[in-house]
């Protein structure tokens, strides 16, 4: 019954390095996002994908890029590692609409440490 | 900009009584409104949501909002609290986008329940 499955539960990184975080979805989802929660301050938005190889920025893109060659996967980069950027890191899913007009599918997060 | 406010970060409930979860929100149009929960170690599951009509809004797991235009209000509620139901609860808000991305989470109410 999986419908979105990041590939790390946890994940520690060294400051510096380079980090793939992996989302794949199997409802044949047009739009696929990536969030960053963080206590008190709820989900932000870092960037979304609405069709193969097209993506836009969210509330929060600094320091975090994506990827999308196929449409079941998405991709966030950590292009340089930070400790800020320690932080549970969640995907979904979601059709036509987005949001508004369908149900979004959630992975179970990513949480990484950076060091 | 669009916001959520969620004031209640913690809130503890007996098993059997009843719940209310504040959230208020900050939008010039007509909202799109959400409740998502997460147990622990879960990515976001929906409750339910609003977008227009009767302002009683009935979700999943026995949950109903109450949409109240005049107090900018989205509360959350059920008659009788399971321990099952002891997670963190999201309110959201979404803007009518051309790609329907654009959720705005509050910061989330942390809900306990003692038996």
């Amino acid at each position: 019954d999986v419908k979105v499955t990041q590939s790390s539960r946890y994940l520690v990184k060294r400051t510096g390095e380079k980090v793939f975080l992996e989302c794949v979805q199997d409802m044949d989802h047009e739009n696929m996002f990536w969030y960053r929660q963080d206590p008190g301050l709820g989900l932000r938005l870092i960037y979304f994908s609405y069709d193969v190889k097209m993506k836009e920025k969210g509330d929060i893109p600094e320091g975090y890029s994506v990827s999308r060659e196929k449409k079941e996967r998405f991709s966030l980069i950590l292009e340089s590692a930070s400790t800020n950027q320690t932080s549970m890191y969640l995907c979904a899913a979601a059709g036509t609409g987005g949001f508004m007009n369908t149900e979004a599918f959630f992975g179970q997060g990513t949480r990484l440490t950076v060091v | 900009a669009q916001s959520v406010t969620q004031p209640d970060i913690h809130i503890t409930v007996s098993e059997g009584a009843s719940l209310e979860l504040r959230c208020n929100y900050s939008y010039g149009a007509t909202p799109y409104l959400f409740w998502y929960v997460q147990s622990p170690g879960q990515g976001l599951q929906l409750l339910l949501k609003y977008f227009s009509g009767d302002t009683l809004v009935q979700g999943i797991k026995g949950f109903e909002a109450e949409f109240k235009r005049s107090q900018s209000s989205f509360n959350l509620r059920k008659p009788s609290v399971h321990w099952s139901d002891a997670a963190e609860y999201f309110c959201a808000v979404g803007a009518g986008s051309q790609y329907g991305n654009k959720l705005v989470f509050g910061a989330g109410t942390i809900l306990r329940v003692k038996s």
